[in-house]
């Protein structure tokens, strides 16, 4: 069964250090890769996408990923935290050409949920 | 552009009532989708719809009917709510399900407790 696997269900990270959000997917065709955030009592936001090409994805926000074949891995980064950035993260992928009832299937991981403190 | 809505925002119901969320969208999309997140569990599909008039089951149907009599509006019904349907759910919508990557654009979530 093709599945998308977050690594931690909470990180705690201090105000200005790296964050690191971990997402491995499981699949034997590099599918299309996402991460969503979701801000207290708001709707999912798409951070960032890859699709092909460069596999180092910029978002918004500062944050980056990237795409690794060899090691079916997209992780989540930021240099710096900011207590803005506290919020849950959704790794989420589409699979390449194998369409579900006529749409590509969203595959979300269960989520990570990101502190910042001071 | 006001992207995808949803109403309401929170709701508590009594176990075998019924009621209607309704979702809409101001992008034009052809697409449309409801979510079920549950704690821990990430966000699972419940029905999808590729154009008007035109709906499918996702992974979790059971208790729930959709319709899309429009291209703006996919409502989720309810019928007989049950403790299991407490959850957030999310209205989602794309351009198109089957392009490259095509991103799927979410709404604000009905908070829904069944009592």
């Amino acid at each position: 069964a093709q599945s998308v696997t977050q690594l931690g269900s909470h990180v705690s990270v201090s105000e200005g250090a790296l964050v690191l959000l971990r997402c491995n997917y499981s699949s034997s065709v590099p599918p299309y890769l996402f991460w969503y955030v979701q801000y207290p009592n708001q709707g999912l936001q798409l951070l960032l996408k890859y699709t092909t090409g460069a596999t180092l994805v910029k978002g918004i926000n500062g944050f980056e990923a990237e795409f690794k074949k060899s090691e079916t891995s997209f992780h989540l980064t930021k240099p710096s935290a900011h207590m803005s950035d506290a919020a849950e993260y959704f790794c989420a992928v589409i699979l390449k050409g194998q369409f579900s009832g006529g749409y590509n299937k969203l595959i979300f991981g269960a989520g990570t949920r990101l502190a910042v403190h001071p | 552009n006001a992207g995808v809505t949803q109403t309401p925002k929170f709701r508590i119901l009594k176990i075998g009532q019924s009621m209607t969320l309704q979702c809409t969208q101001d992008m034009n999309h052809n697409y449309m989708y409801w979510y079920r997140q549950d704690p821990g569990m990430g966000l699972k599909l419940i029905y999808y719809s590729v154009g008007a008039g035109i709906t499918d089951k996702g992974e979790v149907p059971n208790g729930y009917n959709v319709s899309r009599s429009t291209t703006e509006d996919f409502p989720l019904r309810l019928e007989l709510a049950a403790p299991s349907q407490t959850s957030v759910y999310f209205c989602a919508s794309s351009y198109s399900g089957t392009g490259v990557g095509d991103t799927q654009y979410f709404g604000p979530g009905t908070r829904l407790t069944v009592l």
